[in-house]
Formats: structure tokens, C-alpha cells, sequence
């Protein structure tokens, strides 16, 4: 089946610092690919989205590119800040899970951001 | 535009006590509606989703149960809560088409069973 494999937590870094997440993935069929974030106490939040090859999403400095070759969505910012403490979740919507249209997560990585 | 509403925040219960969750969408129709859950510093567990009124499918076997009594309205139920239940329960939608569409959550509920 269907699975996300995140880079493994928490990540503590200072503010500008330079952010990676990694994420890969396995699916059956061509999936699109997301990037959510949950702050404290939240739900979760769509960050950005790639739906095929070589597509870049981005949004609020985050940027992930769809990497066909390497099944990877890796999530990166050029300067991280103290706000962007949260959760980050991959995910993966596999075009093959037909109407239900399911969601499968990766399981989370904490990022702290310390001033 | 699209909101979903999710209630109540924040709810503590006993065991063996009753459940229910409500999760309600606007400005949309005929949504894919989810019920997912979030266990303390773990990963999001579907437990189960729906295509239309009246149509639940279950993704794990489990000690809750789900309804869709309207085209925008998805319910979370359980006869007995167990202390395992604690967690953090989070509705999402979708449309109906397009295979592209990422899902939309609601804010959650926090529900600690003592």
C-alpha cells in the first residue's frame, strides 16, 4: 500500500537557520503530494502542493519540488522563524484510492525555532 | 468560500460515558467528509470517511462509530468511551471531484477521557 516516510523529529534550530524536512513516498499510482502544518492546539493547515513531476509548491518562504526519480517531497526555507514552530506533515493522495480520495500522512516532524 | 466548523473544542468525559462529535461544512456540496485522529505525539490515524449521505466506511476496528445524517454534516459517536479514546479528533473535507484536491481540516477537538 500507500505510505509517507518522514525525516524523524523534533528539530530545533535558530531563527534564520536553514530548514530541511525530508519526506519520501511509496504509492501505486502517479500521487499528489502535500505539505500541512498544525501549530500548537490547531488543525491542520495546507501548506503547499505539487501534482506532478518536477512541480514546485511553495507558500510563506516553504518550497518542496516533486522528485519522480527519487520519490521524494523534501520540505525547505532559506530562513526559518521563531512562527514557524509547528508540526509538518507530508502527505500523499494516491489518484488510485478512487473516490474516498484518502490521505496517507507521514508521521510528523516537531520543528522548534529558537530566537 | 468554504469553512468547516468542528465542536466542541475541547471536551473531558468519563469512562463509559457517551461521545458526540460534530463537524459541519458550508458553501460546498456533496463534500467527501473524514474523521481522523491524532494520538499525543503521534501521526493521524483516518477512522472514517464518506462519499455521500448515509455512505460510513471504517478504517479500523474500534469503539467509535460515524454518521452522515445530512449532505454536509459528519458525526462522531460512541456508546462507552474507553480511556484509549483520549486524543485529538479532526474533521476534513474535500470535493467531490478532482483528484488534486487536497483535504481541508476543521481545528479539532481535544477530548480527554478520565
Amino acid at each position: 500500500g500507500d505510505s509517507v516516510t518522514q525525516m524523524e523529529g523534533p528539530v530545533t534550530l535558530s531563527e534564520e537557520a536553514f530548514l530541511t524536512i525530508n519526506c519520501t513516498y511509496t504509492a501505486t499510482g502517479y500521487p499528489s503530494l502535500f505539505w500541512y502544518v498544525q501549530y500548537p492546539g490547531e488543525g491542520l493547515q495546507l501548506l503547499l502542493k505539487a501534482t506532478k513531476a518536477d512541480d514546485k509548491g511553495s507558500n510563506k518562504g516553504f518550497e518542496a519540488t516533486y522528485r519522480k526519480e527519487t520519490t521524494s517531497f523534501h520540505l525547505e526555507k532559506g530562513s526559518v522563524q521563531v512562527s514557524d514552530s509547528a508540526v509538518y506533515f507530508c502527505a500523499l493522495i494516491d489518484p488510485l484510492s478512487g473516490s474516498a480520495r484518502q490521505l496517507t500522512f507521514g508521521s510528523g516532524t516537531q520543528l522548534t525555532v529558537l530566537p | 468560500s468554504q469553512t468547516i466548523h468542528q465542536w466542541p473544542a475541547t471536551l473531558v468525559q468519563p469512562v463509559g460515558s457517551p461521545l458526540s462529535l460534530e463537524c459541519t461544512v458550508e458553501g460546498t456540496s456533496n463534500p467527501n467528509l473524514y474523521w481522523y485522529r491524532q494520538a499525543a505525539g503521534r501521526g493521524l490515524q483516518l477512522l472514517f470517511y464518506s462519499v455521500g449521505i448515509g455512505q460510513i466506511s471504517s478504517e479500523v476496528p474500534q469503539n467509535l462509530s460515524a454518521s452522515r445524517p445530512q449532505d454536509r454534516q459528519f458525526i462522531l459517536s460512541s456508546k462507552k468511551l474507553l480511556l484509549s479514546d483520549s486524543g485529538f479528533y479532526l474533521c476534513a473535507w474535500c470535493p467531490p471531484t478532482g483528484v488534486n484536491s487536497p483535504l481541508h481540516f476543521g481545528n479539532g477537538t481535544r477530548l480527554t477521557v478520565t
